[in-house]
């Protein structure tokens, strides 16, 4: 069964401070993931994508890593502020469709106080 | 920011009403999805279109209708709502590249209460 499991399921950091979120997958055939970052009361916004043969991709403070073999994906987030606080949610999307079907995580809610 | 446009933001409406929600994107993306999202779950696809005329149900069963008449526009309808159906929708739109990352584009959500 194709599933994407993420921890923790949520997370207080303070301000300036990093922190990593975990994602496992036994989606297959895999095509891509990527990690989306859902605002309250909002629609997800995409952070990062990457495909079987990349392991490492950033956009600004996020970094995400991909390990294929293992079937985890970790997103790292360095010197927080506040409007990081959010659900991230880590996407999988098979090839075995015509759709790209997507798998969703439930997400890591991340909080970031002062 | 993606062109995906969702109406109403909010809704609070009682049993047995007739709804439509609105789901407009300015892409020109042939694929269009609906979501429904409840709160601290995944989100799960209800239905789908791979363009004008095209609709199909997705992974979760759903009383609600879709119809795709034109390409940017996108509507679901309940013809009688019920508590049941109080949850976050949220509409997305992609369009495949060579790669076939199939990058969806997610609206603002609308969130359905039904008294």
């Amino acid at each position: 069964k194709n599933q994407v499991e993420q921890s923790p399921q949520s997370l207080i950091i303070l301000e300036g401070k990093n922190c990593t979120l975990q994602c496992n997958y036994t989606v297959s055939p895999f095509s891509n993931l990527r990690w989306y970052k859902q605002d309250t009361g909002r629609g997800p916004v995409s952070l990062t994508i990457m495909t079987f043969s990349e392991n490492t991709k950033s956009n600004g403070r996020y970094t995400a890593t991909l390990d294929a073999d293992t079937k985890q994906s970790s997103l790292h987030i360095t010197a927080s502020q506040l409007s990081d606080s959010a659900s991230y949610i880590c996407v999988v999307s098979d090839r075995g469709s015509t759709l790209g079907r997507l798998y969703f995580g439930r997400g890591t809610q991340l909080t970031v106080w002062p | 920011e993606a062109d995906i446009y969702q109406t109403p933001r909010y809704l609070v409406i009682g049993t047995g009403k007739k709804i439509t929600l609105e789901c407009s994107q300015t892409m020109g993306h042939d694929k269009m999805y609906w979501y429904q999202q409840d709160p601290g779950m995944e989100l799960h696809l209800i239905h789908y279109s791979y363009g004008v005329n095209s609709t199909e149900k997705g992974d979760l069963s759903s009383e609600s209708t879709v119809s795709r008449i034109r390409t940017e526009h996108f509507p679901l309808t309940l013809e009688s709502a019920r508590p049941s159906h109080t949850s976050q929708y949220l509409c997305a739109s992609s369009q495949i590249d060579r790669g076939n990352y199939n990058e969806q584009f997610f609206g603002p959500g609308t969130r359905l209460t039904v008294l």
